[in-house]
């Protein structure tokens, strides 16, 4: 019973590229959790989605930041024109939902941006 | 919105010695908490949850912590740390599930 997968562990991009970050759920979760964590610092919350929906996004930069979660496949976080300031660690969290409290974390992909 | 303040970025104690970790919670309505754990690059390991079943919760790893209102606090304690509890601990609360609200984490250091 896999958990929560994660890909790339490590993703080192240029100034003004393009970042994708994939995260695939546990098996049988339908929610998806995105958080950053900056170094020193807790974790943030950024986005949380359903199959197909994004349900709050009250976390997630206005600009440069998109989120989605297909009907197949894993959700992707997507970072266009990456700056300095994006190098984080990046977390997914998945859930079964319908009240379930309990969110399960994968091991985060590490954002470098040279 | 809810909101946790964890007490001390860094706790180090002997091998042997309690522990205790320090998060207080701000919630408008009865919310439920968490500690989670995370090793050097890796993510995070729920180490025990308190969602109103019981005041006291016992998690992994020998730690537990108490749910106090006219507190409002969720502390994590364990009798005896161990070489391997050196971690980063987090104290996370959600209301809803929607969006969990994590502490800026606090790092244990357990010396010989």
């Amino acid at each position: 019973n896999a958990g929560v997968m994660q890909n790339p562990r490590h993703l080192v991009r240029r100034r003004g590229q393009e970042a994708r970050l994939r995260c695939s759920p546990m098996k049988g979760h339908s929610h998806v959790y995105w958080y950053r964590q900056l170094p020193e610092e807790g974790l943030k919350f950024m986005v949380y989605l359903q199959k197909e929906n994004i349900i709050d996004e009250s976390g997630m930069p206005k600009e440069r930041f998109s989120a989605e979660f297909p009907k197949e496949g894993p959700s992707i976080l997507r970072i266009q024109q990456v700056v300095r300031g994006d190098s984080a660690a990046y977390f997914c969290a998945s859930s079964l939902g319908q009240g379930s409290t309990e969110q399960y974390f994968g091991p985060g992909t590490r954002l470098t941006v040279t | 919105a809810q909101s946790v303040t964890q007490l001390g970025s860094h706790v180090s104690v002997s091998e042997g010695a309690l522990v205790l970790l320090r998060c207080n919670y701000s919630s408008s309505v009865p919310p439920y908490l968490f500690w989670y754990v995370q090793y050097p690059n890796q993510g995070l390991q729920l180490l025990l949850k308190y969602t109103s079943a019981a005041t006291l919760v016992k998690g992994i790893n020998g730690f537990e912590a108490e749910f106090k209102k006219s507190e409002t606090s969720f502390h994590l304690t364990k009798p005896s740390a161990h070489m391997s509890d050196a971690a980063e601990y987090f104290c996370a609360v959600t209301i809803n599930n929607n969006d969990m609200r994590f502490g800026a984490g606090t790092r244990l250091t357990v010396k010989p």
